[in-house]
């Protein structure tokens, strides 16, 4: 099966900077990439689709000037929260496709702690 | 409003012992019926997949059931082992689109020596 893995898998930020998150499918490429958000007790939340070579769809409600997306390879797509607020505060988890019907591969997820 | 219901919130069973997690969902049109499992700290892992006209699978020591008349979905683990603590989170897809996967709050079990 697929292995994505994702960068780094926490970190710990002062309010107000930028934060990248990097997702990498490690076995097929990938032309989209699924973004997720999980805060304690919640379900996972889609946030936004990226897509290589073209601008990144984003669900309601999800500010595309604050989460920065860039599908910049067919097996890298970054996540780049910026001006982080505590509140941003969650676990991020990136999704890939697999090449199957209704076969998907989450990424180990990232841990983000704004102080 | 599509929406998918997990009970119990949270399990403690003794190693060994079996249990069964519980999945109502209400979403309109079904495509599947996913269980993924979560440990802590890491992204969700596949166990199950089921189509509406499945009504049961397994995946080892997991066993899903589906009854789409109902609309339930139940996961039942046998033989209990430590490693087995982890959310078990419940996914229905509406078909079509990501945005299309509705996916509950988890069941937390945790395995007791």
């Amino acid at each position: 099966g697929a292995v994505v893995s994702q960068h780094p898998s926490w970190v710990i930020c002062k309010s107000g900077t930028s934060v990248k998150i990097e997702c990498r499918s490690l076995d097929f490429q990938a032309t989209t990439m699924f973004w997720y958000r999980q805060f304690p007790k919640q379900s996972l939340m889609l946030m936004a689709t990226s897509n290589e070579g073209s601008k990144a769809t984003y669900e309601q409600g999800v500010e595309k000037d604050k989460f920065l997306i860039n599908h910049a390879s067919l097996t890298l797509s970054t996540l780049t929260v910026t001006s982080a607020h505590p509140e941003d505060s969650s676990f991020y988890i990136c999704c890939v496709p697999g090449q199957g019907a209704d076969t998907q591969y989450f990424g180990p997820g990232t841990r983000l702690t704004v102080l | 409003k599509n929406q998918v219901e997990q009970s119990p919130q949270s399990l403690i069973i003794l190693e060994g012992k079996n249990c069964t997690l519980q999945c109502n969902y209400t979403v309109s049109p079904f495509s599947n019926l996913r269980w993924y499992k979560q440990d802590t700290g890491r992204g969700p892992v596949s166990l199950t997949i089921m189509t509406f006209s499945e009504n049961t699978k397994s995946n080892g020591r997991y066993t899903a059931t589906l009854d789409a008349d109902t609309k339930q979905s139940s996961l039942h683990i046998t033989a209990s082992q430590l490693s087995d603590s982890a959310s078990y989170i419940c996914v229905v897809s509406a078909g079509g689109s990501q945005g299309n996967l509705i996916f509950g709050k988890g069941t937390k079990l945790s395995v007791k020596p």
